[in-house]
């Protein structure tokens, strides 16, 4: 069975430019989230959406926003790119949203740059 | 509001030795808690995680953790670590009614020499 894919792999955008970086969850799976990662830094929790609602998010400005699809892939926007928006962006998916403690898996990621 | 301390940013350490991460955690509220390897260039791969029961908790690869509540921590241990384990551990934890919001601590770096 196919993880928990994204793309891009790899992008560069430009200061003030807007991306969007994709994701699909495990078959099945029907909650995702997204974290940024900093170099040298522990991932850092973003968004969580449950049945293509948004169930949680973290301590990040209003450029970043998600959407979550019927078929339960998930799109992360960023506008207005900074020089610190420069990370690597994991997408997350489990079965169950909630409370139960159940295991998430993770994608590769995706490399952002901005310069 | 929940915080994870990885005081170790490196560890090297010989083939075939021990090695112990540390883990330390603070919350009010009970969490469930996590351990995830990164190899270079990779996503998050679970090691293992406590969620309730035993405090001693067994994982892939050969490693396990020990929960203790009352120091608050949740060390990683192998008994005998290969060059293949080469990478950066995190651990995590979670509040049980949102355990979808993982906090992360820094990270580890087991750096293994033959």
């Amino acid at each position: 069975d196919a993880g928990v894919t994204q793309s891009p792999t790899h992008l560069i955008k430009t200061r003030g430019q807007q991306v969007t970086l994709r994701c699909s969850p495990i078959s099945g799976h029907k909650s995702v989230s997204w974290y940024q990662q900093v170099l040298g830094q522990g991932p850092q929790f973003i968004f969580q959406y449950y049945e293509k609602e948004e169930r949680g998010r973290g301590n990040f400005p209003d450029r970043f926003s998600a959407r979550q699809f019927p078929n339960y892939s998930s799109e992360l926007n960023v506008n207005a790119l900074l020089l610190g928006d420069s990370a690597l962006y994991l997408c997350a998916s489990s079965l169950l949203g909630g409370r139960s403690g159940n295991t998430i898996y993770f994608g590769e990621g995706s490399w952002l740059t901005v310069v | 509001a929940q915080s994870v301390t990885q005081l170790d940013s490196q560890v090297p350490v010989f083939e075939e030795a021990p090695v112990e991460l540390r883990c330390n955690y603070s919350s009010s509220v009970s969490v469930y808690l996590f351990w995830y390897v990164q190899y270079p260039n990779q996503g998050l791969q679970l090691l293992l995680k406590y969620l309730s029961g035993s405090t001693l908790v067994k994982g892939i690869n050969g490693f396990e953790a020990e929960f203790n509540k009352s120091q608050t921590s949740f060390h990683l241990r192998k008994p005998s670590v290969h060059i293949s384990d080469t990478a950066e551990y995190f651990c995590a934890v979670s509040l049980m009614d949102s355990s979808y919001k993982l906090i992360f601590g820094s990270g580890t770096r087991l750096l293994v020499r033959p």
